[in-house]
């Protein structure tokens, strides 16, 4: 069965704490991108990621950080220093950054009190 | 910034009834995408039209593109209670460094009553 997994699905934190998403695809999709949901809005874009190895930041890159050691995982941190954390977190994945259309995961709601 | 706008915000009809919802967007685009969002999950891919095509078809739903109003519109027919969700678009950029990046506009809340 392939897709896209996100875990947790809900995520609670304390202010001041870092916390890891994570995101699993075994699609065999070369790019990986993370994207930030708010309330009535679009999606905003976080980082993405070409290739192994490899990562580019987004629009609101500031106060996350990430890693692509392996093809198939692509976790999100959000850092302490992110003002503004808590909102519906999604990773996607396509078969390369471009033109093709991106699968979604099921997505990680954040909630930092 | 936001690149695809689109329009209605909300949209409330009864079962059987067409929908269509319109995007706009700001620069050269090599392609336009909508995608569907149920309530709290992750987006699905609905269709992918080209710059250079004007129309195309997926079961009940029609995309249409005029580049030359940079502007989108998808059309539902016969929609279903089921259809229900939110509807973004979404663009990829012709060119230039932000190349195959994908934009999203803030969404069409459809709303289809039994």
């Amino acid at each position: 069965d392939g897709g896209i997994t996100q875990s947790p699905k809900y995520l609670f934190r304390k202010e001041g704490q870092n916390v890891t998403l994570s995101c699993e695809q075994n699609l065999n999709h070369d790019a990986m991108y993370w994207y930030r949901q708010d309330p009535g809005q679009g999606l905003r874009l976080i980082y993405y990621s070409q290739i192994v190895n490899d990562f580019q930041k987004g629009d609101i890159a500031e106060g996350y950080s990430v890693s692509r050691e392996k093809k198939e995982s692509f976790p999100l941190t959000v850092t302490s220093a992110q003002k503004n954390p808590t909102a519906f977190y999604l990773c996607a994945s396509s078969i390369s950054r471009g033109v093709n259309e991106q699968y979604f995961g099921p997505g990680t709601r954040l909630t930092v009190t | 910034s936001q690149q695809g706008e689109e329009d209605p915000q909300a949209l409330s009809i009864q079962e059987g009834e067409n929908a269509t919802m319109n995007c706009s967007y700001k620069t050269s685009i090599n392609n336009l995408q909508w995608y569907r969002q149920n309530s709290g999950r992750g987006l699905v891919h609905l269709i992918l039209i080209r710059s250079n095509e004007r129309e195309k078809h997926s079961g009940r739903l029609r995309v249409t593109l005029d580049t030359s109003k940079k502007s989108s519109s998808l059309l539902i027919t016969a929609s279903r209670a089921a259809d229900t969700a939110s509807y973004f678009c979404a663009t990829v950029d012709a060119g230039g460094t932000s190349y195959g990046k994908l934009t999203f506009g803030q969404g069409t809340i459809l709303t289809v009553h039994p």
